[in-house]
């Protein structure tokens, strides 16, 4: 059983650039919470995903910032207009439902470099 | 606002001691406290406690929960240099729309020396 995917591993990309960052769930996984760590920081809360539903978007910036979770293929994160503050490992996490007992897995995390 | 704060946030020990990593929350809708260990890569879980003062265990590692002090430790007994990590606290949380995120502490960065 796969665990959860992302890619790229690494994206490199110009200030004004758009960055698309793939998440794929664990197979029969149907939620995916995607976080950012910016060095030496935490790992913050951006968004909550089930299929085809954005559930909570609280922790994501207002501008240029996006998320989407179709009914076929990954959820993906879209970042327009990159910014250098936006450098930063973006990790996705699923869980096979919303339940306060069940922990959620995380992927190996995209790190996105703005030059 | 919630907030999950661990202690020490860089610890360095020799190969065989004792460590005992701290974790204290303010979270509203606390559902669960999680564990997990961040190498180069993916944190990868350790436990999940949702109820005082049972203690969870795997191998080396232990961890217990205090709903009432909202604290948490996490023990390792015997550390090896595999032990050497980022360890990381997270509370879940349900939030009014119904997401069940995890807020996470600093890390407390754990080097092993042997």
């Amino acid at each position: 059983n796969a665990g959860v995917m992302q890619n790229p591993r690494h994206l490199v990309r110009r200030r004004g650039q758009e960055a698309r960052l793939r998440c794929s769930p664990m197979k029969g996984h149907s939620h995916v919470y995607w976080y950012r760590q910016l060095p030496e920081e935490g790992l913050k809360f951006m968004v909550y995903l089930q299929k085809e539903n954005i559930i909570d978007e609280s922790g994501m910036p207002k501008e240029r910032f996006s998320a989407e979770f179709p009914k076929e293929g990954p959820s993906i994160l879209r970042i327009q207009q990159v910014v250098r503050g936006d450098s930063a490992a973006y990790f996705c996490a699923s869980s096979p439902n919303s339940g306060p007992t069940h922990e959620q897995y995380f992927g190996p995390g995209t790190r996105l470099t703005v030059t | 606002e919630d907030k999950v704060v661990q202690s020490p946030l860089s610890l360095v020990v020799h190969e065989g001691d004792t460590v005992t990593l701290n974790c204290s929350y303010e979270v509203t809708n606390f559902r669960s406290l999680l564990w997990y260990k961040q190498e180069k890569k993916a944190p990868t879980f350790l436990f999940m406690l949702t109820s005082s003062g049972i203690e969870k265990k795997s191998g080396r590692l232990s961890s217990i929960l205090d709903k009432k002090e909202l604290f948490s430790i996490l023990n390792i007994t015997a550390t090896q240099t595999g032990d050497s990590a980022v360890y990381l606290c997270a509370v879940k949380s349900a939030s009014i729309q119904g997401a069940q995120k995890l807020v996470f502490g600093q890390g407390t960065r754990l080097t092993i020396n042997p």
